[in-house]
């Protein structure tokens, strides 16, 4: 199976801040990556998909970059509603699976 | 709009029986292929299982292969999950998930889950 490791489980910010969480395989997964966010109580929403590409409707303010086995997730400029955990995801090789996840809370 | 509502939860006995549904509307379901994604209390998502949009191809984790089975009614625009030989581990909101048209394992319809509870 291939394993997603997230750079950290929490992370403090603030409002305006640039955060950037990173996600890495255990084995070359090309750009087969998706990111998601979950706030409590809800079901993970997708953010990117194809390591880079913006899922419509979500804000510009997130990014996502890299491939093979390193990848991630940038916030230009963390909004209130943004503090949530957020999770990697790849698709190359089943079974499909997450990253532990990263909770982004308020420094 | 899309929707997915699942329903069959509850609190059952290791080593019992119990059936999730999801009933889909706001697109064509016969379409699609299908997920059931976990998430135990606490944890990350976990995939469990994928059924084509004819039901021909299913694929499972390794943590439920051999005691699920994922299974559709396109007629009914039902989705189901039979789980079979239920263990504590199993414990976990589960839910039922539409992929992307043109990358159907990206998970972007989530339904709101559906709970079931294993006691150790």
């Amino acid at each position: 199976d291939i394993q997603l490791t997230q750079s950290a489980s929490f992370l403090s910010a603030s409002v305006g801040d640039r955060v950037t969480i990173t996600c890495r395989a255990s084995q070359d997964i090309s750009n087969d990556l998706a990111w998601y966010q979950q706030k409590p109580g809800k079901a993970p929403n997708l953010l990117i998909y194809a390591a880079s590409t913006l899922q419509s409707g979500v804000p510009s303010r997130f990014s996502g970059s890299g491939s093979g086995t390193e990848f991630t997730l940038t916030i230009s400029s963390l909004q209130p509603e943004d503090f949530a955990t957020y999770y990697c995801q790849q698709l190359n090789t089943y079974p499909l699976t997450f990253g532990p996840g990263t909770k982004v809370d308020t420094k | 709009q899309v929707q997915l509502v699942e329903s069959g939860g509850g609190a059952v006995q290791p080593g019992r029986s119990l059936r999730l549904s999801c009933a889909a509307s706001g697109f064509t379901f016969s379409r699609y292929a299908m997920h059931w994604v976990r998430q135990a209390p606490g944890k990350g998502p976990e995939w469990v299982a994928l059924i084509w949009y004819d039901g021909d191809k299913k694929y499972y984790a390794d943590s439920v292969k051999g005691r699920f089975a994922i299974s559709r009614d396109n007629s009914k625009d039902t989705l189901y999950l039979r789980m079979n030989s239920l263990r504590a581990e199993d414990t976990a909101v589960y839910y039922c998930v539409r992929g992307k048209v043109g990358g159907i394992f990206y998970f972007e319809y989530w339904g709101q889950g559906t709970l079931v509870t294993v006691p150790s």
